[in-house]
């Protein structure tokens, strides 16, 4: 069965601060990764995934397999950046299919 | 403009009167899904499709019903609601799902925020 796990329900920083945001997942096979945002009274949507390995609005992931992570990083957080993380793993559900797994999400709040 | 749709919006009811959440998505997906959110349990879904006619049940599918007689749509049935069936719902839906395919990204609709008495 696969996993994801963030361990924050709450993360609060200063403007300016770097910003960790965990992730950490449980999967068998070779795991696609995803981090979603979600603003005050909108829909989810994509940030980043790892496939791609890009740095989106100054975030950027690194999958660690190793450690089996996939934390969200910024060096320097923005008030526009609080929000909803939600960190996302797509593995196959054994069907031969392919199913999309989140973590219960952390809320980021920067602080002016 | 690619996009996923649902209706309605908002929606308040009394348990026990069925109703049906409409998801359509005009991006030719086969794959979609529901997720329910709630404050403190994240997204957690409720059932997927994988295709026309196949569906499957996600983490949380007691109380819910799907089907999936057109690729494009994509309903959530509560036959008898309960107050435990209080969230915000969104529908999504992405190209593919089969094994070895590049997993492409999922589109989400804008949420139903559901109450029930």
């Amino acid at each position: 069965a696969q996993r994801v796990t963030q361990p924050e329900k709450l993360l609060s920083v200063f403007k300016g601060a770097p910003v960790e945001l965990k992730c950490n997942y449980s999967y068998s096979g070779s795991p696609e990764l995803f981090w979603y945002v979600q603003y005050s009274r909108q829909r989810l949507q994509l940030l980043l995934r790892h496939i791609s390995r890009e740095s989106i609005k100054g975030f950027t992931a690194d999958l660690n397999k190793g450690e089996t992570s996939f934390h969200l990083k910024k060096p320097f957080a923005q008030e526009e950046d609080s929000a909803m993380y939600y960190c996302a793993l797509s593995g196959c559900s054994g069907a031969g299919s392919y199913q999309l797994t989140f973590g219960k999400g952390t809320k980021l709040s920067v602080i002016p | 403009e690619a996009q996923v749709t649902q209706n309605p919006r908002y929606l308040i009811t009394v348990t026990g009167k069925k109703l049906t959440v409409t998801c359509s998505q005009n991006m030719n997906h086969e794959y979609m899904s529901w997720y329910r959110q709630d404050p403190g349990l994240g997204l957690r879904q409720i059932y997927y499709s994988m295709n026309v006619e196949v569906t499957d049940k996600g983490d949380v599918p007691e109380g819910y019903k799907v089907s999936r007689k057109e690729k494009r749509n994509f309903p959530l049935i509560l036959e008898s609601p309960s107050p435990n069936q209080t969230s915000l719902y969104f529908c999504a839906s992405r190209v593919g799902g089969l094994a070895g395919g590049l997993v492409e990204t999922q589109y989400f609709g804008p949420g139903t925020r559901l109450l029930v008495l």
